[in-house]
């Protein structure tokens, strides 16, 4: 079967920085997503990962290891506005996004 | 215009009505999605539609209903709902199946009372 693995909540402090960390196994890869989605709204794009390395974006930056089956989601210099759900999803050989459970990040002061 | 637009925002309907939701964007995107998405969990694939066909069907109840009038609307025709059915629902669209950054509308919190 397809799974992806995320924890479920994270806690982290404001200027600190985080790593999310997304595991998967599914039929086929055609690249991750990290989607981030604030309580109530619709998700938003983050970023998108098809060859193994690291992607930096500002102050987020995500990391791919396709022969792991891993990636990570680093969100550097934490605002309280970062606190959200962060959604790993992977495009499959059916080019059907497969979505993570998400991971809950808390923000403290 | 780089957005999906969806409406209602919100919709509180009884078992017995018939309503819509409507999704539009105007990016030029070919493929267009619906997504149910409850508390606390991550969104669930329902429908797509690449080039105005249904390419994808999620074994979704037949009280769900979609409609792509054109390459910028999609609808989703709702009849006959039960309560469970109470959830955020998530419209897409990207530029083709195979390239799927995903933009979302805000969605559409339904309840079904």
């Amino acid at each position: 079967g397809q799974n992806i693995d995320q924890p479920t909540e994270m806690t982290a402090t404001e200027g600190a920085i985080v790593q999310i960390n997304c595991t998967y196994q599914t039929s086929g890869f055609n690249g991750l997503f990290w989607y981030q989605q604030h309580a109530g709204e619709a998700p938003t794009f983050l970023s998108y990962n098809v060859l193994d390395g690291l992607e930096e974006k500002g102050r987020f930056s995500s990391f791919l290891s396709r022969s792991k089956g891993y990636s990570y989601l680093l969100l550097k210099e934490l605002q309280m506005k970062d606190s959200a759900s962060y959604l790993c999803a992977v495009l499959d050989s059916n080019y059907q996004l497969i979505w993570g459970a998400g991971t809950k990040l808390i923000i403290k002061p | 215009d780089t957005e999906v637009t969806q409406t209602p925002k919100h919709l509180v309907m009884g078992m017995t009505n018939k309503k819509s939701l409507k999704c539009e964007q105007h990016m030029g995107h070919r493929a267009m999605y619906w997504y149910k998405q409850k508390a606390k969990k991550p969104p669930e694939l329902m429908f797509v539609y690449s080039y105005e066909k249904l390419s994808i069907n999620e074994s979704v109840p037949s009280r769900f209903s979609p409609e792509c009038p054109n390459s910028s609307l999609l609808n989703l025709h709702l009849h006959a709902l039960q309560p469970e059915d109470s959830a955020l629902y998530l419209c897409a669209s990207s530029q083709g199946e195979e390239y799927n950054e995903q933009f979302f509308g805000p969605g559409t919190r339904l309840t079904v009372l």
